[in-house]
């Protein structure tokens, strides 16, 4: 019973590097999501899916990059690294969308120097 | 713009002491209140959904309750498990469909 699973559990990147953050989940879910969360900060919303080929911006979006080309994935790719995107990501998925019933991965702590 | 704040920041309880966690919220049109439970090193788990004052949600040793200003986390009789930090968000009517913002957690430590 996997649930959301996330890869890598941990990365540090140079500054202007690009990487894919990987998301899965096995619950046939329509609904995912990427957050970062940020110390002293609330989670915030970077794009979401509401189903296979269908993506929109979030509340931070600049900098990264989504698609949805099956249920199960939803990779976030970081275009050119950025200290500020120093952060933990988590991957989300629902079934109903919205703040209810989020099925989190366990994260990735991602540094950029 | 939607804001939730949380208080206190940290709790250290000793064992069997209960206590309540705040989580404060401005919202136009509230759609649901939310409680999520993060251990170290973990995703947030959900724990409740509020939908209209004065409705109450129970799990085990955890009772959320919701006002038109705030909730309330009432833990009763905590043990060392309960241990993590407890996330509140909101979700407006307005504002788009995935439009949820969270307060950044109370850090509750249950001393056995």
């Amino acid at each position: 019973n996997a649930g959301v699973t996330q890869t890598p559990k941990f990365q540090v990147l140079k500054t202007g590097q690009s990487m894919t953050l990987q998301c899965a989940q096995d619950m046939n879910h329509e609904y995912m999501s990427w957050y970062r969360q940020d110390p002293g900060m609330g989670l915030r919303l970077i794009h979401y899916s509401v189903g296979a080929g269908i993506t929109d911006q979030g509340e931070v979006p600049n900098g990264y990059n989504v698609s949805r080309s099956t249920t199960e994935d939803f990779p976030l790719r970081l275009l050119s690294a950025a200290p500020s995107q120093t952060s933990v990501y988590f991957c989300a998925s629902s079934e109903t969308g919205g703040g209810e019933k989020l099925f989190f991965g366990s994260g990735t702590q991602l540094s950029v120097l | 713009e939607d804001q939730v704040t949380q208080s206190p920041e940290a709790l250290r309880l000793q064992e069997g002491e209960s206590s309540s966690l705040n989580c404060s919220y401005t919202v136009s049109g509230l759609r649901g209140l939310f409680w999520y439970r993060q251990d170290p090193g973990k995703g947030p788990e959900f724990l409740f959904t509020l939908y209209s004052a004065g409705e109450e949600k129970e799990k085990e040793r955890l009772k959320a309750t919701l006002t038109k200003k705030e909730s309330f986390l009432h833990i009763t009789a905590p043990k060392p498990e309960d241990s993590a930090t407890y996330l509140c968000a909101v979700q407006a009517h307005s504002g788009g469909y995935q439009k949820v913002t969270f307060g950044i957690g109370t850090k509750l430590q249950v001393i056995p």
